[in-house]
């Protein structure tokens, strides 16, 4: 089975402050995601990366970036946390084939829930 | 921009009813998947959709994609407590780029005995 580790499943930051979260898969894949989940907006896009040290914005790139310095490893950064970024962050994983041809789901990790004081 | 849009945002629903789930996007799209999330929980892959007219079928879920009408259905049949979750769709905003899933706002189900 996919698995797809973020490092803490609850965590509390005070504004300003620089977070990080990480995201670990152990498939290989060369696809990783970063989404935030908030009550009636379903998943937002924020970064992804198809490659090592490749990355892309998606819808919701304000405020956050990412790393990717080795394949199976995805970080997302706030560079200065703020209140509106409390929320529920989820992580995902998938094989290329997934963005060629569509035919591969992609591999959630469980969340973190970040709240920003 | 592509937009997908669920309905109803809330079911309650007895066990052994059916009912359907629908899924709206507002752009091309032949690459669809429904997604089910419990509480507290991560988001599990239920199918995946790649054609006009393809439907998928699990348990009591079938799901279905109508890319013309750009609609896809999620029909729970004799439903049963179990399923009680959140469902989303996500449809692939592939036209921008490789793999950029726009998700529904999602349902959630409530199955009662």
């Amino acid at each position: 089975d996919v698995k797809v580790t973020q490092s803490s499943r609850y965590l509390v930051k005070r504004t300003g402050e620089k977070v990080f979260l990480e995201c670990v898969q152990d498939m290989d894949h060369e696809n990783m995601f970063w989404y935030r989940q908030d009550p009636g907006l379903g998943l937002r896009l924020i970064y992804f990366s198809y490659d090592v040290k490749m990355k892309e914005k998606g819808d919701i790139p304000e405020g956050y970036s990412v790393s990717r310095e080795k394949k199976e490893r995805f970080s997302l950064i706030l560079e200065s946390a703020s209140t509106n970024q409390t929320s529920m962050y989820l992580c995902a994983s998938s094989y290329i084939e997934q963005s060629l041809w569509g035919n591969q789901p992609q591999h959630f990790g469980d969340g973190t829930r970040l709240s920003i004081l | 921009e592509l937009k997908v849009e669920q309905n109803p945002l809330f079911l309650s629903m007895q066990e052994g009813k059916n009912y359907t789930i629908y899924c709206n996007y507002s752009t091309t799209s032949d690459r669809l998947y429904w997604y089910r999330q419990d509480p507290g929980k991560s988001l599990e892959s239920l199918f995946v959709l790649l054609s006009n007219g393809a439907v998928k079928q699990e348990g009591r879920l079938m799901a279905s994609l109508d890319t013309k009408a750009r609609l896809s259905t999620l029909h729970i049949t004799a439903a049963v407590h179990d399923l009680s979750a959140t469902y989303f769709c996500a449809v692939d905003n592939f036209e921008e780029g490789a793999q950029k899933l726009v998700f529904g706002q999602g349902t959630r189900l409530t199955i009662n005995p």
